[in-house]
């Protein structure tokens, strides 16, 4: 079965400031997908950014990049010049293929401030 | 507009009684899930179906039922089996084929059962 593991339970950050949120994860499969997603107190969960797992270039959505690193299962999540916005809670998850179940890490409260 | 809805947004219930969380998506998504989410935690998946008239069980499906008529609904029956229903359920979809498989959620729904 797959774990997903976050070690940081909460985070703060100056804005404009940088900031990485950690992952790690445990499977047995070559192939997957990773995300991570952004839930502001809304609750509405918003995929933040995607990673395959067969593909070594780190993805990049504008602020928001990964550090993608296969042997190692870590897959970090850097958030740039960080926005008030960027405040919430923000799970990384892992799927094994496609229509399969999302393992979810227990997620990292991300606090921005002024 | 594309989307998943889900309702009602807040639902209040007795304990001993059975409660439907209504679950719509219009994005052709094949695949339907529900997770369930307690505070301060991550997800944890309870039902998903991949086609119409199948469905499998999560890590959590005890006490809980769901049935996939149309390929546009997913609704969750949290019956009075399930001994800790108050929860934050959240229903995603996703497609199975193509390239992008990442899973889209619902507002979600807040279940408060006393």
């Amino acid at each position: 079965a797959q774990t997903v593991t976050q070690s940081q339970p909460e985070m703060s950050v100056q804005e404009a400031e940088t900031v990485t949120l950690s992952c790690t994860y445990d499977t047995s499969e070559s192939n997957y997908y990773l995300f991570w997603y952004k839930q502001p107190p809304s609750r509405q969960m918003i995929l933040v950014i995607r990673q395959e797992a067969y593909k070594q270039q780190n993805a990049t959505e504008n602020r928001f990049s990964v550090n993608f690193q296969k042997a190692a299962k870590s897959f970090s999540l850097k958030i740039s010049d960080s926005q008030l916005g960027d405040t919430a809670m923000y799970f990384c998850a892992h799927l094994p293929n496609a229509g399969n179940m999302l393992t979810f890490g227990g997620g990292t409260r991300l606090m921005v401030k002024p | 507009d594309g989307g998943i809805t889900q309702s009602p947004k807040y639902l209040f219930r007795k304990e001993g009684q059975n409660v439907t969380l209504s679950c719509e998506q219009n994005l052709n998504h094949d695949a339907m899930y529900w997770y369930r989410q307690d505070p301060g935690q991550g997800l944890r998946l309870i039902y998903y179906s991949q086609i119409v008239n199948d469905f499998q069980k999560g890590d959590i499906a005890e006490g809980y039922s769901v049935s996939r008529e149309k390929k546009e609904s997913f609704p969750l029956t949290v019956t009075s089996a399930q001994k800790n229903p108050t929860a934050f359920y959240l229903c995603a979809s996703s497609m199975i084929y193509g390239e992008n498989y990442e899973q889209y959620f619902g507002p979600g729904t807040r279940l408060t059962v006393t």
